[in-house]
């Protein structure tokens, strides 16, 4: 079945440092959506891709679609304490299709 | 508030019997989703319901059985067959009809093994 990756597991930064998220897939995508997890809470939508080369911001969140459809990546500036979290990507086919989903990247920030 | 409401919270569930999650949504969101969610593990789907009264079993479905009587109940219930309960059980639904349509979630219920 389709897969997407995400790694390394666990990433540990600085407050005020940058962080940058891939998610790759052997298949191709028509969709790509980045979702935040709390502990003990259901995820929260970040940011939704629709198109390919598609870059899109939120705050200090940035976004793109790979221009392959096979990948996306997420940038996360300046960070602060309540980034920390589980940071998915999923992706879907098309319109109305089910989700695929990575595996999580747990992030920490250290004060 | 409009929003995905999952109860209970935590569940407990002795061997050989079977458990019901609750999933309520006043969005209007026509699709209902559920996820289990194991720890280092991204979401895996159960079962899922387009419309009214129809559904469909995701890539987890043993083990397990929905219903889908309105449009915003899409209760889970976990059967005596499902002989690895224990997870974090993740309800989402979406708008369809038209693109752009993310999913969104609930809080989840936490279900253990007494």
């Amino acid at each position: 079945g389709q897969q997407l990756n995400q790694s390394p597991q666990s990433m540990f930064i600085q407050e005020g440092e940058d962080v940058s998220m891939n998610c790759t897939s052997s298949s191709i995508f028509n969709t790509w959506l980045w979702y935040k997890q709390d502990p003990g809470e259901g995820p929260v939508l970040l940011i939704a891709l629709y198109k390919a080369g598609e870059l899109t911001s939120n705050g200090r969140l940035t976004a793109q679609f790979g221009i392959t459809r096979k990948d996306s990546f997420l940038n996360i500036s300046a960070s602060i304490p309540s980034d920390v979290g589980i940071y998915f990507c999923a992706g879907e086919t098309g319109a109305n299709s089910k989700l695929t989903f990575g595996k999580g990247i747990t992030l920490s920030v250290r004060p | 508030d409009g929003g995905i409401t999952q109860s209970p919270k935590y569940l407990f569930r002795k061997e050989g019997q079977n458990v019901t999650l609750s999933c309520e949504q006043n969005l209007n969101h026509d699709a209902m989703y559920w996820y289990r969610q194991d720890p280092g593990q991204g979401l895996r789907l159960i079962y899922y319901s387009q419309i009214v009264n129809d559904f469909q079993k995701g890539d987890i479905a043993e083990g397990y059985s929905v219903s889908r009587e309105k449009k915003e109940s899409f209760p889970l219930t976990v059967t005596s067959a499902q002989k690895n309960p224990t997870a974090f059980y993740l309800c989402a639904s979406r708008r369809t009809g038209g693109n752009n349509q993310p999913q969104h979630f609930g809080d989840g219920t936490r279900l253990s093994i007494l």
